[in-house]
């Protein structure tokens, strides 16, 4: 069965902090890991990542994947309360499928 | 672009009663939509998959009968849940295949279903 596993569950974090959240998969017929931000409404798309070791930035997010050792992690740096949010990680399968993990509730106090 | 449009954001009803909510892609066509569903604090579960034209592929342990979803068009899928029962009560998204943009996958705001 597949299985995508976030960590962790949840953190509280001060403005300015720097903050790593973590995925790790287990599937059959790997084709991508992707993360999206969830404000209590859809999730918004950040990244999409098919290859190791190719860091993909935007503003103060960045990401990586490790498809040796089969996780990728999800980094912000100078947090803001605007960044408080789930952040989930999802792996597309074959069969355009995605599976998610269970997400992480990120709160950043000002 | 690749937009999707869900609707209703938010239903109350009676038990016993159907609802109908309704994803459609505004800006491009999309073969294929998916619906999720999302209980307080947890993940996204994919119910079904749902291909223009043809039967909708249900993930194991989810009802068809009980949730029925229609693909009529290429820029419409609806998601009916008949017979509503308490436990019925989540949060339903849809997304649906948008190529190579936004990673592939635009999703709806959401249907926040209360049955009472």
């Amino acid at each position: 069965e597949d299985k995508v596993v976030q960590s962790p569950l949840s953190l509280v974090v001060h403005e300015g902090d720097t903050v790593t959240l973590n995925c790790s998969y287990e599937v059959t017929n790997f084709r991508s890991l992707l993360w999206y931000k969830q404000e209590k409404k859809a999730p918004t798309f950040l990244f999409m990542l098919t290859s190791s070791g190719i860091e993909k930035k935007s503003g103060r997010l960045s990401s990586i994947l490790d498809k040796k050792e089969l996780f990728s992690i999800l980094n912000i740096t100078a947090t803001q309360t605007g960044d408080s949010a789930v952040y989930l990680c999802a792996v597309e399968v074959y069969g355009n499928k995605l599976v998610f993990g269970a997400g992480t509730i990120l709160r950043v106090k000002s | 672009g690749a937009v999707v449009s869900q609707h209703p954001s938010r239903v109350i009803c009676k038990s016993g009663t159907s609802v109908k909510i309704e994803c459609r892609s505004l800006d491009f066509q999309a073969t294929t939509m998916f619906w999720y569903r999302q209980f307080p604090k947890q993940s996204l579960m994919l119910m079904a998959t749902s291909n223009e034209g043809s039967k909708a592929t249900y993930e194991q342990g989810v009802e068809k009968d009980k949730f029925l979803i229609n693909h009529a068009s290429l820029t419409l899928s609806t998601l009916t849940v008949t017979s509503a029962h308490p436990e019925d009560s989540s949060f339903y998204i849809c997304s649906a295949s948008s190529g190579p943009l936004l990673g592939g996958y635009t999703f709806g705001s959401g249907t926040r279903l209360t049955v009472v």
